[in-house]
């Protein structure tokens, strides 16, 4: 089975431009989590989603950032414009309703 | 400032010590789960913990839930080279399906 599906695994972009991750869940899970992750600041929640509808958005970081899910299977994280401290590495996240996470590769975003 | 602190930040041991890793709040979690992290990839689980004072073990690997299950351990019995990772611990409040993670323990086992 396929798990966590994110795309694309490196990003390298200019300040000021957009940017686009996107992540495919389990078939059949219902929640997805979208994270961050820093040396400096380690895993950090950015927003959740319980069948299709965002339940805690309180971890992103401005409204720089903007998360959608178009249907069930399918979310988008953009982020614009894009600035340097946006460098990190994006993971997302998808479940069962309060069950184990299971996570994706993560995205490596590099903003010069 | 962050919720769940882990302790140390860093471990460097020689294959066949035993180490123990921390994970402490002041706030109480009705939860809390370890995972291993390896370069390049995400977080994977490796257990959860859901009683006060509840010990589980998986091979070399001990878990144990404070009994005020506000902290926990790992501890780690004859480390070998396959047990290098960043470990994380996270913790689950009574309500929701939010995970609140440490900032992570990172263990270097030595050949």
């Amino acid at each position: 089975d396929a798990g966590v599906i994110q795309s694309p695994r490196h990003e390298v972009t200019e300040m000021g431009q957009e940017v686009t991750l996107r992540c495919k869940l389990i078939s059949g899970h219902n929640s997805l989590f979208w994270y961050r992750q820093t040396m400096m600041r380690g895993l950090e929640l950015l927003i959740y989603f319980n069948n299709n509808v965002p339940i805690d958005d309180s971890g992103m970081p401005e409204d720089r950032f903007s998360a959608k899910m178009p249907n069930a299977s399918f979310s988008t994280l953009k982020i614009q414009p894009s600035e340097p401290r946006d460098s990190a590495v994006y993971f997302c996240a998808s479940s069962l309703i309060g069950s184990e996470q299971y996570f994706g590769p993560g995205t490596r975003l590099t903003v010069t | 400032t962050q919720l769940l602190k882990q302790s140390p930040q860093f471990l460097s041991i020689q294959e066949g010590e035993n180490l123990t890793v921390y994970c402490n709040s002041s706030s109480v979690f009705s939860s809390l789960q370890w995972y291993r992290q390896e370069p390049g990839e995400g977080p994977v689980l490796l257990v959860t913990v859901v009683t006060g004072g509840e010990v589980k073990k998986l091979k070399r690997l001990t878990f144990q839930f404070g009994d005020a299950r506000k902290d926990s351990s790992l501890h780690i019995t004859a480390a070998q080279p396959g047990d290098t990772g960043l470990y994380l611990c996270a913790g689950r409040r009574a309500a929701g399906n939010k995970l609140t993670f440490g900032g992570g323990t990172r263990v270097l086992v030595k050949p």
